[in-house]
């Protein structure tokens, strides 16, 4: 089984500053591919970042990086120089390969950038 | 508009009603999700096709709801005998399979969703 943890319920940053949302994981398949979603408001779920249990650097996309540390089984989402926008809930969720392919989604992180 | 679409966005319906919603995927996606969030949740998965064939069903489908993909195109999701507990919003995504070749660039698009209020 695989499972997501996300422990901050909610966070508020000052704009411009950088924010770390935590996300741990656990699961027994060999290969996975970890994801960060974005949901605004209203209500969709807007890809962010992917990165892949065997991707050596890790993945990195605009203001988006994902500090994918394997050994500790997290994979933390960077947003740097936040702006008012992303004040939104932010979802980590895994998939396995292989047999197990369907998205499990964390509890979720609010969080509210303060201008 | 390539993204998927799900229709209705709301529905309201009363307890004991049956209701359906539809999925368009991305024309090019092979797989399609269902997933159901309630207020302050992640998304739980219920169900996922490959082109027509129902791959996996979640514990949490109970024996009200079905779901098919006839053709491997669209989808649709029935709730027969609706709760007040099947209120949620439910959300569809497509993905491309990944099979025997990267697995990059295989993330989930999701639709805006359906939110469902049974009264």
């Amino acid at each position: 089984a695989q499972k997501i943890t996300q422990t901050q319920p909610g966070m508020f940053v000052q704009e411009k500053e950088a924010v770390t949302l935590d996300c741990t994981y656990d699961t027994s398949d060999p290969s996975y591919g970890l994801f960060w979603y974005k949901q605004p408001s209203s209500g969709e779920m807007i890809f962010l970042i992917y990165q892949g249990s065997y991707d050596q650097q890790n993945a990195t996309e605009g203001r988006y990086s994902l500090n994918f540390q394997k050994a500790r089984k997290s994979a933390n989402l960077v947003i740097s120089a936040s702006q008012l926008g992303d004040s939104a809930m932010y979802f980590c969720a895994m998939r396995g390969y292989f047999g197990n392919e369907k998205l499990t989604f964390g509890t979720g992180t609010r969080l509210t950038i303060i201008p | 508009d390539t993204g998927v679409s799900q229709d209705p966005r709301h529905k309201i319906t009363k307890r004991g009603q049956n209701v359906t919603f539809r999925c368009d995927p991305i024309s090019e996606h092979n797989r399609l999700y269902w997933y159901r969030q309630t207020l302050g949740q992640g998304p739980e998965f219920l169900t996922y096709f490959q082109n027509e064939a129902q791959l996996e069903k979640s514990r949490l489908l109970s024996d009200r709801f079905s779901a098919e993909r006839p053709k491997g195109s669209f989808s649709t999701l029935e709730i027969q005998r609706t709760e007040q507990g099947d209120s949620a919003m439910y959300l569809c995504a497509s993905s491309l399979d990944f099979s025997g070749t990267s697995i990059k660039n295989t993330e989930a698009f999701f639709g805006q969703g359906t939110r469902l209020t049974v009264v």
